[in-house]
């Protein structure tokens, strides 16, 4: 079945200590998300590509960053985690970003502890 | 600023009965509205609401718009224990071509 795949499910890190999470998509979407949610909040936008083109939210820490060396795949790089990096991390796809919107597949998220 | 409401926050029912989830949006420029639901997991994909007026419907789960008065509601009838969940409206903007997410309402269904 055609998905979007998120490895590892559940991470901890250590404070400071670099850690990649990855996604992975069968859908050929064009547009990929990564997401950042924390406990009774509502996802919040990280990055979004639209094919390889990179679109950073103003308000994202330089602490993160995003790969995608192909369709199929993305990365989100958190390169000095804090503690209050700890949440869920989303990545979704969707066909494409103009007109009327598309609906965003998600996948099944990696739940990030920071020790 | 563009914004999402979602009302109530948290809602508590029992087995068979009907609830009914808001969601109000301020934006400029609106695309369409969808629903999510999210379990102990990621958002699954509800419905996507473009047009005033048009019910959609799946099951005991049935969502509409109301572009003038810019909000949309989700209704769920004969509610089971599998429907608690977080659910979540959001809206698509024009101007940024991105999901503009509300803070959900979280609906308990007791036995």
């Amino acid at each position: 079945d055609a998905m979007v795949i998120q490895n590892p499910r559940y991470q901890v890190t250590q404070f400071g200590k670099p850690v990649t999470l990855s996604c992975s998509q069968t859908l050929n979407h064009n547009v990929m998300y990564w997401y950042q949610q924390k406990s009774s909040q509502a996802p919040k936008l990280l990055f979004h590509y639209y094919d390889k083109d990179f679109n950073n939210e103003a308000d994202t820490p330089d602490n993160f960053q995003s790969r995608r060396p192909n369709t199929s795949f993305c990365f989100l790089d958190i390169r000095s985690p804090g503690l209050g990096d700890a949440a869920m991390y989303l990545c979704a796809t969707s066909p494409r970003t103009s007109g009327r919107g598309y609906e965003q597949y998600f996948g099944p998220g990696t739940r990030l502890t920071v020790t | 600023e563009d914004k999402v409401v979602q009302s109530p926050l948290s809602l508590v029912v029992h087995e068979g009965d009907t609830v009914t989830l808001n969601c109000s949006y301020e934006v400029t420029n609106f695309r369409s509205l969808l629903w999510y639901k999210q379990e102990k997991k990621a958002p699954t994909f509800l419905f996507m609401l473009t047009s005033s007026g048009i019910e959609k419907k799946s099951g005991r789960l049935s969502s509409i718009l109301d572009k003038k008065e810019l909000f949309s509601i989700l209704n769920i009838t004969a509610t089971q224990t599998g429907d608690s969940a977080i659910y979540l409206c959001a809206f698509y903007s024009g101007n940024t071509g991105k999901l503009i997410f509300g803070q959900g309402t979280t609906l308990q269904v007791k036995p």
